[in-house]
């Protein structure tokens, strides 16, 4: 069946250090994978995306790396600040289909 | 440009009412997804409208329905109102491309059945 699942449903980490949220996803065919950010009360942000022809993306502070052979995906955030305090999901698509299967969300606290 | 709008933001119903939300696009995005969050459930797709024309369906029941106007802006429908249905409802917008491509939240209109 389709499913994305997260290993770790809270992750505490202090100001500055680095973060990082897996996520593990189930359907191979999946080849477009989204991270999104979402704060108390609002809708999911995105954040980083990645398609399976590649294995990493960089962005502004945070990087995705997609490992296919063990279908999964990862969000690294660089010198995490208390503002990146949040629910982070990832989300798979089919190409083809504009469903994303959400997986179940990690919240991430940041400690000053 | 704009962002994803939803109205309402906050909707209060009984149990058996129906209930119509609505979904304005990013401008010049072409469709409109339609998703439920819930602490038990998480996040789960509805539904998908393209150019009017309802082009991906999840696995809710019959009671939840949706429309897409020539303008792009689109609205769900829930009838029958359960206490189940209490949840945030989220759209999101994209271009329209099948291939793959970023979809845009709205902030969500969260509905309490009573």
């Amino acid at each position: 069946g389709e499913s994305v699942g997260l290993h770790l449903p809270t992750l505490s980490v202090q100001e500055g250090d680095n973060s990082i949220i897996n996520c593990a996803y189930s359907n191979s065919a999946s080849d477009y994978f989204i991270w999104y950010k979402q704060e108390s009360g609002k809708g999911p942000q995105f954040i980083i995306d990645i398609r399976s022809n590649m294995d990493k993306r960089q962005g502004q502070r945070v990087t995705v790396l997609l490992n296919k052979t063990v279908k999964h995906l990862s969000l690294q955030i660089a010198a995490t600040q208390p503002g990146d305090s949040a629910v982070y999901f990832c989300a798979e698509r089919n190409t083809g289909f504009q469903k994303l299967v959400f997986g179940t969300g990690t919240r991430l606290l940041v400690s000053p | 440009k704009a962002g994803v709008t939803q109205t309402p933001r906050y909707l209060i119903k009984t149990r058996g009412q129906q209930v119509t939300l609505s979904c304005s696009p990013i401008s010049g995005h072409r469709s409109v997804s339609w998703y439920q969050q819930t602490p038990g459930q998480g996040l789960q797709f509805l539904f998908e409208y393209f150019s009017e024309t309802q082009r991906n369906k999840g696995n809710f029941p019959g009671r939840f329905s949706g429309r897409q106007f020539s303008n792009s802006r689109s609205e769900m429908n829930v009838s029958t109102l359960e206490l189940g249905d209490s949840a945030l409802y989220l759209c999101a917008s994209s271009a329209g491309g099948l291939n793959a491509e970023t979809q845009y939240f709205g902030p969500g209109t969260r509905l309490l059945v009573l």
